[in-house]
């Protein structure tokens, strides 16, 4: 099944300094992998996603890059504001009966 | 439209007791997912059903179960409870289910705690 590393765990920026999240996973058919943002005592939700054809994709200030040959994706975050703390979640497709896997999460904290 | 709702928002339970989670989508989606949160190991996949069919399963005991049923409502059933089930249960429902690379919506989950 798919395996999904998420690094670091925990990430502290002085606001609206630029913050970098990566993911690497392990199942070179996996072809869509999302972001998924979730607040202190919210559901998680999705922020930005990229499939396996781009190589970037931004929103604004949030931007994702792939790179399918190394087999793994990173989550850019400029011009950082409080409301962007949170706990940041990658994923992609399991192989076969494995559903959606997750990374374990990047706690993002700005400091003012 | 109403987004995705679980109930109970709270449980406590015992150890060897047995919980049913409920999960109604959002109207008109027909995949339902479960997630398991916790502190150390982030988003663990349960399973995952459609047309109120099994179609995924992740690696979790057999303890742990679930339906659908025909109006997409899903429930989930954890059995013999051990105190490593405390989490919070997250369902996320989808048009058509994760093989179609969909965005999910997510509850706003069950906190379960096992005493």
């Amino acid at each position: 099944g798919e395996n999904v590393e998420q690094h670091p765990s925990t990430l502290s920026v002085q606001e609206g300094d630029s913050a970098v999240i990566k993911c690497t996973y392990s199942d070179s058919a996996s072809n869509y992998f999302p972001w998924y943002k979730q607040e202190l005592g919210k559901r998680p939700q999705l922020i930005i996603d990229i499939r396996s054809n781009v190589g970037e994709k931004k929103d604004q200030r949030i931007a994702v890059t792939l790179n399918k040959t190394a087999k793994h994706f990173s989550l850019h975050i400029t011009e950082t504001q409080p409301e962007d703390s949170a706990v940041y979640f990658c994923a992609a497709p399991g192989g076969g009966a494995d559903g959606l896997t997750f990374g374990k999460g990047t706690h993002l904290i700005i400091q003012p | 439209k109403a987004g995705v709702t679980q109930t109970p928002r709270y449980l406590i339970k015992t150890r060897g007791q047995q919980v049913t989670l409920s999960c109604s989508p959002i109207s008109g989606h027909r995949s339902v997912s479960w997630y398991q949160q916790t502190p150390g190991q982030g988003l663990q996949f349960l399973f995952e059903y459609f047309s109120e069919t099994q179609r995924n399963k992740g690696n979790f005991p057999g303890r742990f179960s679930g339906r659908q049923f025909s109006n997409s409502r899903s429930e989930m059933n954890v059995s013999t409870l051990e105190l490593g089930d405390s989490a919070l249960y997250l369902c996320a429902s989808s048009l058509v289910g994760t093989a179609f690379n969909e965005k999910l919506f997510f509850g706003s989950g069950t906190q379960l705690s096992v005493l």
